[in-house]
């Protein structure tokens, strides 16, 4: 398997829910990223890791915790999330870590309802 | 504060060329980035500029201005495939990448 690859693909959950997103990278890449994607809003990052460890955390709500356990895989673990944590939330990976410029690899998303 | 604009929606006919345009107002410059998002799809890479001048890729092209903080993304020939969103992104001077909201592209027969 190549890319990145997300799961699930959709989500739903309730409010009191813990349920978890899962990222594989196949392409041998230093950085990985967790992006929100919002209808007709810019793409949010949210977090980064290089080599495994985080080195960007952008005021996320502590209802989201990423889990980066080894260079090619990211989680995003969610808990008492609110409707409007609902959208698309992409994983990203890069050869370069932040701070290069070389281009971001995203995988397909998983789509999160929030009931 | 750092901004990205884009507009939200083109319809633009099969056959035909369409220009995308992208200005941005950010702290530092290091680069601009077009991305192309299918519907339901992962976004995947078109075009990075650093430098003044057209870029061309195939039917697509980007041109960058730094000077006007101005960008376009043309394409050319266009075929309904090229129906998608896209996203215009700058990488200012910490390396921090700043998206635009992108810019729905309809194709119609």
């Amino acid at each position: 398997e190549t890319g990145v690859t997300q799961t699930p693909r959709h989500l739903v959950m309730g409010m009191t829910n813990k349920k978890s997103l899962k990222c594989e990278q196949h392409l041998g890449h230093n950085a990985m990223y967790w992006y929100k994607q919002s209808a007709k809003k810019p793409l949010e990052l949210m977090f980064v890791y290089n080599f495994k460890e985080q080195t960007e955390n952008n005021s996320v709500p502590s209802r989201f915790s990423p889990e980066c356990p080894n260079s090619s895989h990211l989680f995003l673990h969610l808990h008492t999330l609110q409707p409007e944590d609902s959208a698309l939330y992409l994983c990203a990976s890069s050869q370069d870590g932040q701070g290069g410029s070389g281009e971001l690899f995203f995988g397909e998303g998983s789509r999160l309802t929030v009931l | 504060g750092q901004n990205i604009d884009q507009p939200t929606e083109m319809t633009a006919t099969e056959g035909a060329i369409v220009q995308i345009n992208c200005t941005y107002q950010t702290s530092g410059f290091n680069g601009l980035f077009w991305y192309q998002q299918h519907a339901g799809e992962a976004p995947t890479f078109l075009s990075y500029n650093v430098l003044d001048g057209l870029e061309e890729k195939g039917r697509f092209s980007s041109f960058l201005s730094r000077s006007k903080g101005y960008s376009y993304l043309l394409l050319k020939e266009l075929q309904m495939k090229d129906s998608a969103s896209y996203l215009c992104a700058v990488l200012d001077s910490n390396y921090q990448l700043i998206w635009g909201a992108g810019t729905k592209l309809i194709i119609k027969p």
